[in-house]
């Protein structure tokens, strides 16, 4: 079984200030992460993903997230909020094992970018 | 990069209609598909796995003689939506997985908005 938490369903950031969505996860097996972002009236797109190695992943547009196992965590960040980064994101995970591994997604974050 | 298309992008119709959706790999084979549904502000919810040949797997709630889903060839699966009513309004996403890639990669498709009147 496995599932996402993602805290805070409303997230309002300053341009050029940090970015900093959370998201915690439970799985029985050891998980695959993602992060999406999905504009108004569009489907998702993928911003980056975990699956092995290096803990730390950096995906587009200037988006990273770090794998923390002990705390469960898959946390997306961003050093300088843009405009065009307000949009809905959503952690998604699944297990890393079975080729009919089905994502699980949480329940997303509305990122809101103010002058 | 790998892309999915949906068709029609918005429909409306009728209480008691049947509205068809497309979903297309563009550039990869696809043997699996996923249909979600998402209501606004909501989450994506995982309404049925879609398997080339074979018949869908639908999720716990999911009404299979509602949702008929029509995976023919390695690039295209349907959802039809029958005997449409109100509460059947909704966006829904396709997604497919890249079957030769090597990490079975997830693409979605653009959605479909469906209102029911």
């Amino acid at each position: 079984a496995q599932s996402v938490t993602q805290l805070g369903s409303h997230v309002s950031v300053s341009e050029g200030a940090l970015v900093l969505l959370r998201c915690n996860y439970s799985s029985s097996v050891p998980p695959y992460l993602f992060w999406y972002v999905q504009y108004p009236n569009q489907g998702l797109q993928l911003l980056l993903k975990y699956t092995t190695g290096a803990t730390l992943v950096k995906g587009i547009n200037g988006f990273e997230a770090e794998f923390k196992k002990s705390e469960t965590s898959f946390h997306l960040t961003k050093p300088s909020a843009h405009m065009s980064d307000a949009a809905e994101y959503f952690c998604a995970v699944r297990p890393s094992t079975g080729t009919a591994s089905k994502l699980t997604f949480g329940t997303g974050t509305r990122l809101q970018v103010t002058l | 990069g790998a892309v999915v298309s949906q068709h029609p992008s918005r429909v409306i119709c009728k209480s008691g209609t049947s509205v068809k959706i497309e979903c297309r790999s563009l550039d990869f084979q696809a043997t699996t598909m996923f249909w979600y549904r998402q209501f606004p502000k909501q989450s994506l919810m995982l309404m049925a796995t879609s398997n080339e040949g074979s018949k869908a797997t639908y999720e716990q709630g999911v009404e299979k003689d509602k949702f008929l889903i029509n995976h023919a060839s390695l690039t295209l699966s349907t959802l039809t939506v029958t005997s449409a009513h109100p509460e059947d309004s909704s966006f829904y996403i396709c997604s497919a997985r890249d079957s030769q890639g090597p990490g079975l990669e997830q693409y979605f498709g653009p959605g479909t908005r469906l209102t029911v009147t």
